[in-house]
């Protein structure tokens, strides 16, 4: 695997339901990050991790849980969603020096019934 | 300020060359950005700029910095179908770490 891998790509679940996302960097990156694309709205950053820590929740709502075991690997536990949380999650990476561009995966498609 | 701004749409035939312009307010941006998005897919980095120059070119792709005017441009020079996608210019600015700004994006179509 190269770049960022996202895991599932298309998720439907109930709003009783818990799920998780997983994404994944093979960069060699120590930054990572969780975007919100909602249709028609511009691109809504999440969460940050910088070297495993979390350095900013943009107010987002404590039904999203994201954890970040290492610098590889980012997790989102999603449990009783709301049918405006459908959107497309996506997972970008990056170095914390230079230019610090992110690399984005391919998103998880999430529906909320 | 908080906004990068773009067009909505930008239609341009096969073969000619495409501009794809943003506008942003904060004078402290120091790397500017452009993605492409594809249909069902997750963000391309194309290129990036540092703030202190001015062009920047890769291939089929220009850009140009007025920082004065705060104002960033992609050029695609002979335009093809496979260039049909969502283009978002982002910044990232003095102060605020690795975080990214990102524009509400230009929907490019390309007609035969």
């Amino acid at each position: 695997e190269t770049g960022v891998t996202q895991t599932p790509r298309h998720l439907v679940m109930g709003m009783t339901n818990k799920k998780s996302l997983k994404c994944e960097q093979h960069l060699g990156h120590n930054a990572m990050y969780w975007y919100k694309q909602s249709a028609k709205k511009p691109l809504e950053l999440m969460f940050v991790y910088n070297f495993k820590e979390q350095t900013e929740n943009n107010s987002v709502p404590s039904r999203f849980s994201p954890e970040c075991p290492n610098s590889s690997h980012l997790f989102l536990h999603l449990h009783t969603l709301q049918p405006e949380d459908s959107a497309l999650y996506l997972c970008a990476s990056s170095l914390l020096e230079g230019p610090r561009e992110q690399y984005f995966g391919p998103g998880t498609r999430l529906t909320v019934t | 300020g908080e906004d990068v701004e773009q067009s909505l749409f930008l239609s341009v035939r096969e073969g000619d060359s495409s501009v794809i312009n943003c506008t942003y307010t904060d004078s402290s941006s120091t790397y500017l950005y452009w993605y492409k998005q594809e249909p069902g897919a997750g963000l391309q980095l194309l290129t990036y700029i540092f703030s202190n120059m001015d062009m920047k070119q890769d291939q089929r792709l220009t850009v140009l910095l007025n920082k004065k005017d705060k104002h960033l441009s992609l050029r695609i020079a002979d335009t093809q179908t496979g260039d049909s996608a969502i283009y978002f210019c982002a910044e990232t600015r003095t102060g605020g770490g690795n975080k990214l700004t990102f524009g509400t994006g230009t929907q490019l179509k390309v007609e035969l």
